[in-house]
């Protein structure tokens, strides 16, 4: 059982389009992450969410973490083709492993 | 910020051999990782190399399989041994900074076991 679920898993969408990725779990998290990797890299930190319905902004990315704290969405407006990758949404279990978890995933392709 | 390297970037190995994949931080830090990332999949713990000590693995994955060393804070190896194909993944080392909540990713090493 996938502790965090994303949707959709795949995205194809055409350039200036906007699109939403969830991200969701039954549990509660104090934090959560979101991550975009590129083919032939590792995943890259896009943004930090702490409070339950903060909302917060990059560019034309947009990210709110759920009120109650167990989902989080990302949404892009006007999407490009330098968007395209892996989104990934990740959580860090607070014990003394200080591991990251991730999420399914949703891949996008953002076509010219 | 934590700059990581991984050799090799990729090789290409016959079912029943061994791989050892190495991973070097310009840093020392504390909290190292490994991953496993299958085709078209997001990125599995594998475990975290603990330094001076064995590492600790999730569930599903054993230290007969996935021996990991970690002599020092700035190094670390994992080897994915007597490999068969279903082994075919991209393997990532990762680092956790821990002050500053950052976590960073190496490139990645892709293995594909013929």
């Amino acid at each position: 059982t996938q502790l965090l679920e994303q949707s959709p898993q795949f995205l194809s969408i055409q350039e200036g389009e906007n699109l939403t990725v969830y991200c969701n779990s039954s549990s509660v998290f104090s934090s959560l992450q979101w991550y975009r990797q590129e083919p032939g890299e590792g995943p890259v930190l896009l943004v930090t969410v702490v409070t339950g319905g903060e909302v917060k902004k990059l560019k034309r990315l947009t990210f709110q973490f759920g009120d109650a704290r167990k989902d989080s969405s990302l949404h892009i407006t006007a999407a490009q083709p330098g968007d395209t990758g892996l989104y990934l949404c990740a959580v860090r279990v607070r014990d003394s492993s200080y591991k990251l978890i991730f999420g399914s995933g949703t891949r996008l392709l953002v076509r010219p | 910020s934590a700059v990581i390297s991984q050799k090799p970037s990729r090789d290409i190995c016959q079912r029943g051999t061994s791989l050892t994949i190495q991973c070097q931080v310009d840093s020392q830090v504390t909290m190292m990782f490994w991953y496993r990332q299958q085709p078209g999949q997001s990125l599995t713990l594998i475990a975290t190399a603990n330094q001076g000590s064995e590492a600790t693995y999730e569930s599903g994955f054993v230290i007969d399989k996935f021996p990991i060393s970690r002599p020092n804070l700035t190094f670390s190896t994992l080897t994915v041994s007597n490999m068969s194909p279903e082994d075919s993944s991209i393997y990532l080392c990762s680092v956790f900074s821990g002050t500053a909540e950052e976590q960073y990713f190496g490139p990645g090493t892709r293995l594909t076991v013929t």
